[in-house]
């Protein structure tokens, strides 16, 4: 079965990077996504990375993929108490996304 | 382009009732996914409707129904209530997503509180 796990907490100050980590079971996954939800509000797309990629680039984010390990993680750069937020990786199936739990975000000034 | 808006925001129900939830998905897309959130957990993958039919359901109940409409909204229906159905629920658009080449788009949720 598929399963997507994810640590629950991250603090960091303002300024500094942040680094979320992911793991997947599903090795026939073609796209992952990282998505930000904050309080009481739906999920917010940040971006993904196809499966044949090691790296990609947007802004102050960066996904690293590790296909051998089934390793996802999500670097933000120069983190801001805007980004506190709970993010969830997810692996795509054939109709479905799997998520994580979640990783909670707390940016302190 | 509009996104992805549902309706209601906020419900209150009681065990034993039933509800119906509806999703208007983002201009240009055909497909629309729901999911459930419970409180403190991601989110569960219902069921997604591609053209007016249902092309995949997850480990959910048959008093959760579904129904996608000519203009690809879509509508999500909970049977006899329960407890543990309290909830956020999640609609999700896309284009084409069964060739694997587009991206899901969430709305904000409609919070189900059941009593």
């Amino acid at each position: 079965g598929e399963d997507v796990e994810q640590s629950l907490f991250l603090s960091v100050r303002e300024g500094d990077s942040s680094v979320i980590n992911c793991t997947y079971t599903d090795s026939s996954s073609t796209y992952l996504y990282w998505y930000k939800q904050e309080p009481g509000a739906g999920l917010q797309l940040l971006t993904y990375i196809f499966s044949n990629m090691d790296m990609k680039q947007d802004q102050r984010l960066t996904v690293l993929l590790n296909k051998k390990d089934k390793h996802l993680s999500l670097r933000i750069a120069d983190t801001q108490t805007g980004d506190s937020a709970i993010y969830f990786c997810a692996e795509k199936g054939y109709s479905t996304l799997t998520f994580g739990k979640g990783t909670m975000l707390l940016v302190s000034p | 382009e509009t996104g992805v808006t549902q309706s209601p925001t906020h419900l209150i129900k009681t065990r034993g009732q039933q509800v119906t939830l509806r999703c208007s998905s983002q201009s240009g897309h055909n497909t629309v996914s729901w999911y459930q959130q419970a409180l403190g957990q991601g989110p569960q993958f219902i069921f997604q409707y591609y053209r007016e039919e249902e092309n995949g359901r997850g480990n959910f109940p048959p008093r959760f129904s579904g129904l996608q409409f000519p203009n690809y909204s879509s509508e999500l229906n909970v049977n006899a209530l329960e407890l543990d159905d309290s909830a956020l629920y999640l609609c999700a658009s896309s284009f084409n997503y069964v060739t694997n080449t587009d991206t899901q788009y969430f709305g904000p949720g409609t919070r189900l509180t059941v009593l």
